[in-house]
């Protein structure tokens, strides 16, 4: 069955340090890839995707994914985190091309000033 | 306004009663999805539909079912609410961009929390 791993429950960076955030998937092919964000009290908000192409792709918000398909992972990044990014970040894939998409269990970040 | 709107954002009740969660959107999207969150486990889909005829069980329907009154709306029910489907529960949809094409995008509502006692 596909499944989505995100390995860090937790993360803790300082103000303005850089991010990386790992998830892995378990897909015989390449699915369909996103990060989406949920700050506290709202939903979740889609950082960006990957369908094909170019594998480093660019979001909102200057976060970027690399695919990379050796090793079913799709990593979320950001050069410099602001005290705003602090919010729960979840990886998800569809691989069926109908939008089901399989969640994992996210990771909360929390920023330092 | 938001697009997705869920109601109502918070409800207690008790073990046995009947709960309905509902979900309207403005996106004039045809596909509509009804989500459940966990702490540590993520979101898992309980029910989706693709239009008003097209009812699909997700992955964790049991206790649940769903009604698609029209293409904008979307509701949830527990039949006879247990303590375990205490979570938080997301409405989203999606839909085809200008050009046609699926942007693969899901739009949630701000979610509603739903405590069984």
């Amino acid at each position: 069955a596909q499944s989505v791993t995100q390995p860090d429950i937790h993360i803790t960076v300082s103000e303005g340090a850089s991010l990386e955030l790992r998830c892995n998937y378990s897909y015989g092919a390449t699915p369909y890839l996103f990060w989406y964000v949920q700050s506290p009290g709202q939903g979740l908000q889609l950082l960006l995707k990957y369908f094909s192409g170019d594998t480093l792709v660019q979001g909102i918000k200057g976060f970027e994914a690399e695919f990379k398909r050796s090793q079913s992972s799709f990593n979320l990044r950001k050069p410099s985190v602001h005290w705003s990014d602090a919010a729960e970040y979840f990886c998800a894939v569809d691989t069926g091309g109908y939008n089901k998409l399989i969640f994992g269990a996210g990771t909360r970040l929390a920023v330092h000033p | 306004d938001a697009d997705v709107t869920q109601t109502p954002r918070n409800r207690i009740t008790k073990t046995g009663k009947r709960i309905m969660l509902e979900c309207s959107q403005t996106k004039g999207h045809d596909r509509m999805y009804w989500y459940r969150q966990d702490p540590g486990l993520g979101l898992r889909l309980i029910y989706y539909s693709f239009d008003v005829k097209d009812i699909n069980k997700g992955e964790i329907s049991d206790g649940y079912s769903v009604s698609r009154q029209a293409q904008a709306k979307f509701s949830l029910s527990l039949e006879s609410a247990i303590p375990n489907q205490t979570a938080l529960y997301f409405c989203a949809t999606s839909g085809t961009s200008g050009g046609g094409s699926n942007t693969g995008e899901l739009f949630f509502g701000e979610g509603s929390r739903l405590t069984v006692l």
